[in-house]
């Protein structure tokens, strides 16, 4: 069965600052990666998603992330944060078995930025 | 262009009493999603129907059931609503034919059980 481990709950980070929420994931089949951005009181975005090919894959508002297999991560990063990133962030995986799609989320990292 | 639309958006109810969350889809989408969303949790997946006419019990499904009344509109029922189910619940939809195009959600019913 799939999981998915997001360490830090809470990540707070100066404005300007960069920033690096970690996501790493647990598999025995081929994976899709996907991270959703949820703003207080609002359901979740879709901010960015690996399906296969380059494992730099980049996202809506500055964020990217990079997939590692061999360490089977999916670390998102932003290299300088806004006030307005200020959001709880969630790692997913989908396990690639044809038909089916259903995503495990991690219990999400809250990020604080400090002006 | 509405997307997956959720209702009510806020409810409280009493212990023992029953309620239906609605949700319905515009994007002709096959599979559709019920999570309870709590705090240090995560989500976590109460029902699913990958497709029209089928439905299939998630990580957390006591205590809910489920009707996928068309390819729109899969509603969630509590019969006898407990303080443990006070939470937000999020609709979710998608093509669900494994092309990773993900998830798109439903915007929440905040649910208080007193």
């Amino acid at each position: 069965a799939q999981s998915v481990t997001q360490l830090d709950s809470q990540v707070p980070v100066f404005e300007e600052a960069p920033v690096e929420l970690r996501c790493n994931y647990s598999s025995s089949v081929s994976v899709y990666l996907f991270w959703y951005v949820q703003y207080p009181n609002q359901g979740l975005q879709l901010l960015l998603k690996y399906l296969s090919g380059s494992t730099l894959v980049k996202g809506i508002n500055g964020f990217e992330a990079e997939f590692n297999k061999s360490q089977t991560s999916f670390h998102l990063r932003k290299p300088s944060v806004h006030i307005s990133d200020t959001a709880e962030y969630f790692c997913a995986v989908s396990e690639i078995r044809g038909g089916n799609e259903k995503l495990t989320f991690g219990t999400g990292t809250r990020l604080t930025i400090i002006p | 262009n509405a997307g997956v639309t959720q209702t009510p958006k806020f409810q409280v109810l009493k212990t023992g009493q029953s309620m239906t969350l609605q949700c319905a889809q515009d994007m002709n989408h096959n599979s559709m999603y019920w999570y309870r969303q709590d705090p240090g949790m995560g989500l976590r997946l109460i029902y699913y129907s990958a497709s029209e006419g089928t439905t299939d019990k998630g990580e957390v499904p006591n205590g809910y059931n489920v009707s996928r009344l068309n390819k729109r509109e899969f509603s969630l029922r509590l019969e006898s609503a407990a303080p443990s189910q006070t939470s937000v619940y999020f609709c979710a939809s998608s093509e669900g034919r494994g092309l990773g195009y993900g998830y798109t959600f439903g915007s929440g019913t905040r649910l208080t059980v007193v």
